[in-house]
């Protein structure tokens, strides 16, 4: 089965708006969790980590705790912006850590 | 600080043609190194990882392959490319030691096979 997994996009926000992208994963063990973040026509970008439990990683305005309790790594933003218009992919590593899982991806657009 | 290059920035081939896309990295030593596509409005796939030179691991059986002649370098190769190889390729690179497990990537290469 699917290892990570992300709620179903297009996402399309009004500026200053709330934002919440939900991911969730499933792990036999205590994997670190990652959100990236694609900017069009360009390469991933890490945007914030967790490596366990209860950790909140944060970055830019953007934040997300590891739930382990509920398998999930939900990313927030209390006041969007239309720079924060990209596609976000959540990750968590294997096992061995040598490789990631990621998500479909959410694509998000903020419009002013 | 660590840096990573990847060309070309596009490329446009025709079916049956060769390829070999290029990934280097500098400011670290001994990385982990990855090949991922990524298909038009679609999630990445990973295509190759390498721990070391010459130590190539492929994902999913195609007609690509990798190959890591040095250690900050990573190579992707097609003897005779498909209408389906096309995609956004993107490389990246992780410290081999200690628990930092984040992935960085490469600006990615655009591969449009005609």
């Amino acid at each position: 089965g699917d290892s990570v997994t992300q709620m179903e996009g297009p996402v399309t926000l009004s500026e200053e708006a709330f934002l919440t992208i939900n991911c969730t994963y499933t792990a036999t063990g205590y994997p670190s969790l990652f959100w990236y973040v694609q900017y069009p026509g360009e390469g991933l970008q890490l945007l914030l980590k967790a490596t366990k439990a209860d950790d909140k990683g944060s970055n830019k305005g953007f934040e997300a705790t590891y739930r382990k309790e509920t398998t999930s790594f939900h990313l927030e933003k209390g006041s969007v912006q239309v720079s924060d218009s990209a596609v976000y992919f959540c990750a968590r590593t294997t096992n061995t850590g040598n490789q990631f899982y990621f998500g479909t991806g959410t694509s998000l657009t903020v419009i002013p | 600080s660590q840096t990573i290059h990847q060309w070309p920035a596009t490329l446009v081939q025709p079916v049956g043609s060769p390829l070999s896309l290029e990934c280097t990295v500098e400011g670290t030593s001994n990385p982990n190194l990855y090949w991922y596509r990524q298909a038009a409005g679609r999630g990445l796939q990973l295509l190759f990882y390498s721990v070391g030179i010459g130590q190539i691991s492929s994902e999913v059986p195609q007609n690509l392959s990798a190959s890591r002649p040095q250690d900050r370098q990573f190579i992707l190769s097609s003897k005779k490319l498909l209408l389906s190889d096309s995609g956004f390729y993107l490389c990246a690179w992780r410290r081999s030691a200690g628990q930092s497990y984040e992935q960085y990537f490469g600006p990615g290469t655009r591969l449009t096979v005609t």
